[in-house]
């Protein structure tokens, strides 16, 4: 089974603050992705990677920035926290399964919920 | 652009069989995924159809329509611990997933 691990469930930060959160998966996947999720929307790409040390803006990277030195891990940083960034946060990793497919499943993270005072 | 519709919230009783749809609109397709998200944890995969008609799984089953941008994911039994929010999502023209706001299915006895 795929296993993607998030370094914290709950988190509780200052506005200003600089935050890591750190996701980390099992399955050698070369995809992954930073989402946050808010009541009432969808879930929205913040960054996402193909490979190491390759990194791609999403719909919502403004305030985040990431980083992917290691093919099992991919980090969201929040340079300086703001209370409008409480929110879930999800990371996912997606592997080659379908054969020819350019989509494949998506397996998440628990997730960290972050609240920003 | 690019939309998914779903309701926001559905309630069925127990042992009884609901039907949560989907509508999208796409450029282009690559496929349609159905996620199951109990509260406080994360989605998890159901289903992924990419040809019209209905794929069953278990209790579980999902229909795709291509040309009427519609999709719906059939619950049959029902049990308690189906009460969980249902996520739709389709990949965008780069191959990344727009997803729904999901529905919430509300489980009675």
């Amino acid at each position: 089974d795929v296993k993607v691990t998030q370094s914290s469930r709950y988190l509780v930060k200052r506005t200003g603050e600089k935050v890591f959160l750190e996701c980390v998966q099992d399955m050698d996947h070369e995809n992954m992705f930073w989402y946050r999720q808010d009541p009432g929307l969808g879930l929205r790409l913040i960054y996402f990677s193909y490979d190491v040390k390759m990194k791609e803006k999403g719909d919502i990277p403004e305030g985040y920035s990431v980083s992917r030195e290691k093919k099992e891990r991919f980090s969201l940083i929040l340079e300086s926290a703001s209370t409008n960034q409480t929110s879930m946060y999800l990371c996912a990793s997606e592997g080659g399964e379908r054969e020819g497919s350019s989509t494949d499943t998506q397996y998440f993270g628990p997730g960290t919920r972050l609240t920003v005072l | 652009g690019q939309n998914i519709d779903q309701p926001t919230e559905m309630t069925a009783t127990e042992g009884a069989i609901v039907q949560i749809n989907c509508t999208y609109q796409t450029s282009g397709f690559n496929g349609l995924f159905w996620y199951q998200q109990h509260a406080g944890e994360a989605p998890t995969f159901l289903s992924y159809n990419v040809l019209d008609g209905l794929e069953e799984k278990g209790r579980f089953s999902s229909f795709l329509s291509r040309s009427k941008g519609y999709s719906y994911l059939l619950l049959k039994e029902l049990q308690m611990k189906d009460s969980a929010s249902y996520l739709c999502a389709v990949p965008d023209s780069n191959y990344q997933l727009i997803w729904g706001a999901g529905t919430k299915l509300i489980i009675k006895p």
